[in-house]
């Protein structure tokens, strides 16, 4: 166990709906990300906050957006929603903003239909 | 831009046997870290190990190695006597070094399969 918890596990929604994946952070983590495995894209980076601020954005849709709160929580909501969302959505924490071992939670599973 | 190439996408053992999973990295800079995570069929992306640049010693932990040349761009992981457990999908990532921001760049992964 990573430490990091993602809810929900599975998700299942239709086209067009918004959804909300939330990650609670390792106690004492500071750093949340997030990535999405697909099959088609493998791993990619999405997006990092730090203490709640927004420090690195990577191939994230602009339907997608994503927030970090004081309890340093973290969630990505997903908007307009296609059948190429599907993914596996990853969370990750980290002590610091960088130069460290990240730990990743155990992963939402989205499926659009 | 930064990329980890991991060219075998599927890899079959049998039990017992010693296996390299292979990892090629590309980077103009000089200072980064490298990684390897185990993804087993339940999904959860697991830490293995982080190397820095720097360091460029081998790296032996239990029944896992690892060997780090810079001078070929490589991060190899070897298991030694491998388990039905080692069956998973693995990972190689790249970070680079410096500043507030990070971002891990994976490769496409390495399915190892062990047979009984």
């Amino acid at each position: 166990d990573s430490g990091v918890t993602q809810t929900p596990k599975h998700l299942i929604t239709a086209t067009g709906q918004r959804v909300t994946l939330r990650c609670s952070p390792r106690s004492g983590d500071l750093s949340v990300y997030w990535y999405q495995q697909s099959l088609d894209q493998g791993l990619q980076f999405l997006i990092q906050y730090y203490n709640g601020e927004e420090r690195a954005k990577g191939n994230i849709l602009e339907r997608f957006s994503a927030q970090q709160f004081p309890d340093l929580h973290s969630e990505l909501n997903l908007s307009s929603l296609e059948l190429g969302d599907s993914a596996l959505y990853f969370c990750a924490s980290s002590v610091r903003a960088g130069n460290t071992e990240a730990f990743f939670g155990q992963g939402t599973r989205l499926t659009v239909v | 831009a930064q990329k980890v190439t991991q060219a075998q996408t599927e890899i079959s053992v049998v039990e017992k046997e010693d296996v390299t999973l292979d990892c090629v990295y590309e980077t103009r800079d000089t200072t980064y870290y490298l990684f390897w995570y185990k993804q087993p069929p339940s999904g959860e992306l697991v830490f293995l190990i982080r190397r820095n640049s720097f360091d460029e010693q081998n790296e032996i932990s239990g029944r896992y190695s690892w060997n780090f040349q810079k001078s070929t761009s490589s991060f190899n992981f070897t298991i030694t006597a491998s388990q039905v457990v080692d069956s998973a999908v693995y990972f190689c990532a790249l970070e680079l070094v410096g500043g507030s921001a990070r971002q891990l760049t994976f490769g496409s992964g390495t399915q190892l399969t062990v047979l009984p």
